[in-house]
């Protein structure tokens, strides 16, 4: 079974882009990748999924390499209230599995 | 809709106590996770339940921890006898889908074991 793991921590200033990457081998074709984000005392909340190439929303890009042994999150143009730890997450199609990376605390100063 | 229901907000027990913490999913969602968060082991998955039905239970620690989920709209994780390793806080999050779908978290429940 694959291991998730993410840097421990990273520093940016506001209006920085930030890219936070993941690594996490032996995923297949339909295994998905979902970042989340967690401030203090709140459970975490969704940010952005996708599977392959490149997906973005309104707060968020993901990219995935064609290797799939890493996803890199990048937010654009951080602010302080972007501050809080990220988590990846893959989910296996086939064998219903679900892991979580080992988060990444963001600190954005001003 | 009120969003993932977590009770209580706050455990402080004695070791060797009964703890039941409970969860009522949102509406609809077919898919309930119990995940445990601590400073040394980050977010971990306990198990999680599809229809009512236990899918993935690897992650329960040992025999002292088991889950429940009678029905769609409740479900409880229950740690017996408690330890002060369990320290820890517990989430609760459901989804439509598994691995596919955004899981909506619980404001969670701060359990301290003394």
């Amino acid at each position: 079974l694959a291991k998730t793991t993410q840097p421990i921590s990273m520093d940016s200033y506001e209006g920085q882009e930030v890219n936070i990457t993941c690594s996490h081998n032996n995923i297949a074709t339909n295994d998905y990748i979902t970042w989340y984000q967690q401030f203090p005392s709140q459970g975490p909340r969704f940010i952005i999924q996708g599977y392959k190439t490149k997906v973005t929303n309104e707060v968020a890009s993901l990219f995935i390499p064609a290797d799939r042994k890493s996803s890199t999150l990048s937010l654009p143009r951080v602010s302080l209230s972007d501050t809080a730890v990220y988590y990846c997450l893959v989910g296996f199609y086939n064998t219903d599995k679900l892991i979580f990376g080992t988060g990444t605390r963001l600190q954005v100063f001003p | 809709d009120a969003g993932v229901i977590q009770s209580p907000r706050h455990e402080v027990t004695e070791m060797g106590q009964e703890v039941t913490l409970r969860c009522k999913p949102i509406s609809g969602h077919d898919y309930l996770f119990w995940y445990r968060q601590t400073m040394m082991r980050g977010l971990e998955l306990l198990i999680y339940f599809n229809n009512n039905v236990p899918i993935d239970d690897s992650g329960m620690p040992e025999d002292r921890f088991s889950a429940k989920m009678p029905n769609a709209s409740f479900s409880t994780l229950k740690i017996q006898p408690s330890e002060p390793r369990d320290s820890a806080v517990y989430f609760c999050a459901s989804s439509s889908q598994a691995g596919t779908d955004t899981q909506y978290f619980g404001p969670g429940t701060r359990l301290t074991v003394l």
